[in-house]
């Protein structure tokens, strides 16, 4: 069945330091691979998303994620932190039926210290 | 960007009662919407599939008649908790998207609380 692993609840960093949020995910097929931001009270906005093509996949707010099929993983990076990045992260990989049907992993929760 | 406006954001009921979470899409038309269900500290669980004008594709283990959706119009979705219960205690999220496989518009939650 398929499935995603976030090994990380939470997370704290300083701002300005490096940031590598895990995904590994367990899936049949080549698979459609999502990373959202969930803020307070607010709904999930995509940050990025692989289908297939370059490995390294660039998204918004300076975010990128590296697919490594190899390892089953998805991590998310970002090379300098700011405070407004505090939020709740999510890896998602489309279900079989449509990348519409995604599969979330149970989150990363991001603390930035000033 | 497209928007999608849940309602209410949060709502306290007594056991047995309903309640009905609406899910719009401000400034497009969905003709698909999700409804997913996370419990503290998990994962966003896919409960439903809604589409306009027909009945919804629900997953396994999610029980149609407790959770009632209707996807009424191009813009307006609803899911109904039935004779809630205090295990039905838990967020939900909606989403929509103009098309199929077309990208996922979330909505802000609903955070139920049955007592």
């Amino acid at each position: 069945a398929q499935s995603v692993t976030q090994p990380d609840i939470h997370i704290t960093v300083s701002e300005g330091a490096s940031l590598e949020l895990r995904c590994n995910y367990s899936y049949g097929a080549t698979p459609y691979l999502f990373w959202y931001v969930q803020s307070p009270g607010q709904g999930l906005q995509l940050l990025l998303k692989y289908f297939s093509g370059d490995t390294l996949v660039q998204g918004i707010k300076g975010f990128e994620a590296e697919f490594k099929r190899s390892q089953s993983s998805f991590n998310l990076r970002k090379p300098s932190v700011h405070w407004s990045d505090a939020a709740e992260y999510f890896c998602a990989v489309g279900a079989p039926g449509g990348y519409n049907k995604l599969i979330f992993g149970a989150g990363t929760r991001l603390a930035v210290h000033p | 960007g497209a928007v999608v406006s849940q309602h209410p954001s949060r709502v306290i009921c007594k056991s047995g009662t309903s309640v009905k979470i609406e899910c719009r899409s401000l400034d497009f038309q969905a003709t698909t919407m999700f409804w997913y269900r996370q419990f503290p500290k998990q994962s966003l669980m896919l409960m439903a599939t809604s589409n306009e004008g027909s009945k919804a594709t629900y997953e396994q283990g999610v029980e149609k008649d407790k959770f009632l959706i209707n996807h009424a119009s191009l813009t307006l979705s609803t899911l109904t908790v039935t004779s809630a219960h205090p295990e039905d205690s838990s967020f939900y999220i909606c989403s929509a998207s103009k098309r199929e496989n077309e990208k996922l518009f979330f909505g802000s939650g609903t955070q139920l609380s049955v007592l």
